[in-house]
C-alpha cells in the first residue's frame, strides 16, 4: 500500500524557468516531510522539509508547500538550472516513525 | 508497482546484541540493494552497497565488521548490526532498483527500521 505517490516519473523543464513536483500522501496522521533529491550512483540527499503546522517553506530556490486537506506536497524549484537535474523524492512520517517515501520523479533540466 | 518489504520496523534490543535486518523484493528482481541509515531530521547516509552474490562495497567510514551485509539471492538482502551499542540507534532503510522499470527511478525504498539500542 504506497502511502506516498509521486505519480510523475519523469519531468522536464527549460532552463530558468520553475519545476514543479507533486506528491500526494494518504495518511492524514503524517506530520513531517521531506524532499529528498538524488544524483545517479549517489545516496539520496537531503534537500528540504515542512512540518504539518506551517503550509509552506522556503530555502533559496526551493520552496516546499503542504496543503494537508488535499494531503499535497509539493516543491518549486526557481530558477531551475541544469545541476537541479536529478531525481527527487518525497517522504512523509508520523514523528518519530518510520518515513514513508515516494518512488521519485526524475527531473531533467534542458540548458 | 515495485515494492520493497523492510523487517522489522522497530526492534528494541540491549548492548553487546546483534540485529538482522531485512529488505526483500516481493515483485521483482533487485540485483543491487542499498542500505542507508537517517539520523533524526537528517538526510540518509548511503552505508553501503549490497550485490547479490558478492560481497558488499561499504561507504568510508562504515565499519564493514560492524554492519554485516549478506545478498544471496535476488530478493532477499540482510543487514546485521553486531554487539550493538546506544550510538547505532538509529533509522535504517534499504533501498533496491526495478530492473525492469530501470532508470534512475527505479529505485523503491523499504520502509525503514527504527533500532533502538538500550
Amino acid at each position: 500500500d504506497q502511502q506516498v505517490k509521486q505519480n510523475s516519473p519523469s519531468l522536464s523543464v527549460q532552463e530558468g524557468r520553475i519545476s514543479i513536483l507533486n506528491c500526494d500522501y494518504t495518511n492524514s496522521m503524517f506530520d513531517y516531510f521531506l524532499w529528498y533529491k538524488k544524483y545517479p550512483a549517489e545516496g539520496p540527499t537531503f534537500l528540504i522539509s515542512i512540518s504539518s503546522i506551517k503550509d509552506k517553506n522556503e530555502d533559496g530556490r526551493f520552496t516546499v508547500f503542504l496543503n494537508k486537506s488535499a494531503k499535497h506536497l509539493s516543491l518549486h524549484i526557481v530558477p531551475s538550472q541544469p545541476g537541479d537535474s536529478a531525481v527527487y523524492f518525497c517522504a512523509a512520517s508520523t514523528t518519530g516513525n518510520q518515513f514513508y517515501f515516494g518512488t521519485g520523479t526524475s527531473l531533467t533540466v534542458i540548458p | 508497482g515495485a515494492v520493497v518489504s523492510q523487517h522489522p520496523s522497530r526492534v528494541i534490543c540491549k548492548s553487546g546484541t546483534s540485529v538482522k535486518i531485512e529488505c526483500r523484493s516481493l515483485d521483482f528482481q533487485a540485483t543491487t540493494m542499498f542500505w542507508y541509515r537517517q539520523f533524526p531530521k537528517q538526510s540518509l547516509m548511503l552505508m553501503a552497497t549490497s550485490n547479490e552474490g558478492s560481497k558488499a562495497t561499504y561507504e568510508q567510514g562504515v565499519e564493514k565488521d560492524k554492519f554485516l551485509i549478506n545478498h544471496a539471492s535476488l530478493t532477499l538482502s540482510t543487514l546485521t548490526v553486531t554487539s550493538a551499542h546506544p550510538e547505532d540507534s538509529s533509522f535504517y532503510i534499504c533501498s533496491a532498483r526495478d530492473l525492469i522499470r530501470g532508470g534512475n527511478y527505479g529505485y523503491t525504498f523499504g520502509s525503514g527500521t527504527r533500532l533502538t539500542v538500550v
